[in-house]
């Protein structure tokens, strides 16, 4: 069965990076785009980015354009989400979620990471 | 950027029909997935493309779009339908993955 499976809960100070990791099993791991979104408590959901596993090829909102890079080693079938410089505005969790085009809905999602910066 | 407005709430009693609204400029021309989210867990797609719904998704969910408003519809609802809905949709001209606010649903 489709598995995303994402790293344990996180805590930084303000001005560190940290880099979340999302291991996929059950499907072959390059046909399929990996997006992140993350939700501050109590709050809607925000898309990130997306990278393409396959390519290497990534798109980022521009809310974080500079601050978020997405990159993904096909030999253990697993991406990752670094968000540098950070707040506590972005103290949030963070999901990562499969899809199988930019236009294609979400269908398999992993379990969250708790990330949150504090001094 | 594209924007899409849900009402934050809708409420229903049990066994009636809920209807949860997706605001957007001619938002019948895209394709809009709606995900539902329980607390605690991560969200669950529950109708894709307006109207298709994936495996294991019950036929009470359901979903339309036309014009400007997108609707996810949940007849008979359960107390388990008791959740945060969101739909989403891809927009070429900005952000491409564009959500909408989320309507918390409450089953009376």
């Amino acid at each position: 069965q489709v598995q995303l499976v994402q790293s344990g809960a996180e805590v930084k100070k303000p001005g560190a990076s940290v880099k979340v990791s999302c291991k996929a099993s059950g499907y072959t791991f390059t046909s399929y785009d990996i997006n992140w979104v993350r939700q501050a408590t109590g709050q809607g959901l925000e898309w990130m980015g997306w990278m393409n596993p396959n390519s290497g090829n990534t798109g980022y909102a521009q809310k974080f354009q500079g601050r978020v890079t997405m990159t993904r080693n096909t030999s253990i079938s697993t991406a990752y989400m670094e968000l540098s410089s950070l707040r506590s505005e972005d103290t949030a969790v963070y999901y990562c979620a499969r899809a199988e085009y930019s236009s294609s809905p979400a269908d398999y999602w992993g379990q969250g990471t708790l990330v949150t910066v504090s001094s | 950027s594209y924007v899409l407005t849900q009402p934050p709430s809708v409420s229903v009693a049990p066994g009636k029909t809920a209807r949860i609204t997706c605001g957007g400029n001619n938002i019948g021309s895209k394709s809009v997935h709606w995900y539902q989210q329980k607390p605690g867990q991560a969200p669950v797609l529950v109708i894709y493309y307006d109207s298709d719904r994936p495996s294991g998704i019950p036929e009470r969910f359901s979903g339309s779009n036309s014009g400007n408003t997108a609707t996810l519809t949940i007849s008979r609802v359960e107390a388990g339908d008791e959740a945060d809905y969101y739909c989403q949709v891809w927009d070429s001209s900005s952000d491409p993955w564009v959500f909408g606010g989320g309507t918390k649903l409450t089953v009376l």
